[in-house]
């Protein structure tokens, strides 16, 4: 069975500062990756997809980045924060009949 | 693209009583539909996938119907408790490739003991 981590838990950082959120699926090969935010009020917004290592498709952009540096792997990165940015930061991965599954995913304060 | 809408953005119900979230698509060649369930601080569940050849599904004291003719996917949970207190979010897949997944945006359900 497929697993995904993230990581950190939670993170609060100042406004300005870099951040980087990592994700890393265990247990199948080749997965399709996307990045998702949730606001505060619940809302998904799609950030980035990937299907394959060193490919990024960005859906939203927010001043954010992603990279797929490994087959497991994906990360989203910003050099400079803002406090919209703030909020839970969801990795998925696609199942066998197109449905996605999420990780635990990332609490982001931003102050 | 695809225009997800979901209703009501939040519900409140008795113990006991059902409880009925809507939404409504626009992609007539959506195919798959799915129910996720979100509790408090947590992340997305898997509750239920619904294909287009399918009308109905039924889970654990829970019921997805699917309207393709009037493009309606309803989630009807028959006999809340509050362990059914969360948020629920509709999503569509399908009609423009895989990585195309619409989600609604999300009803808030407050069960009371």
């Amino acid at each position: 069975a497929q697993t995904i981590h993230q990581w950190p838990v939670a993170e609060i950082k100042a406004v300005g500062s870099p951040l980087s959120l990592g994700c890393t699926i265990k247990g199948k090969s080749s997965p399709n990756l996307y990045w998702y935010w949730q606001a505060t009020g619940g809302t998904l917004q799609q950030l980035f997809y990937s299907i394959t290592v060193g490919q990024v498709e960005s859906v939203v952009q927010l001043n954010l980045s992603a990279s797929r540096p490994k087959d497991d792997q994906f990360i989203l990165s910003t050099e400079k924060l803002l406090l919209s940015h703030s909020g839970f930061y969801l990795c998925a991965t696609t199942g066998g009949m197109a449905e996605q599954f999420f990780g635990p995913g990332t609490r982001l304060t931003v102050l | 693209g695809e225009q997800v809408e979901q209703r009501p953005p939040h519900l409140s119900v008795r113990e006991g009583d059902s409880a009925v979230i809507t939404c409504t698509y626009t992609d007539p060649n959506s195919y798959y539909f799915f129910w996720y369930k979100q509790e408090p601080g947590a992340s997305l569940q898997l509750l239920m996938k619904v294909f287009s050849s399918t009308e109905i599904n039924e889970g654990q004291g829970f019921t997805v119907l699917l309207n393709k003719k009037d493009k309606r996917l309803s989630l009807n949970l028959t006999a809340a408790h509050p362990g059914d207190s969360a948020a629920y979010f509709c999503a569509v897949s399908g009609g423009g490739g895989y990585q195309n997944f619409y989600f609604g945006k999300g009803t808030s359900l407050t069960v009371i003991p």
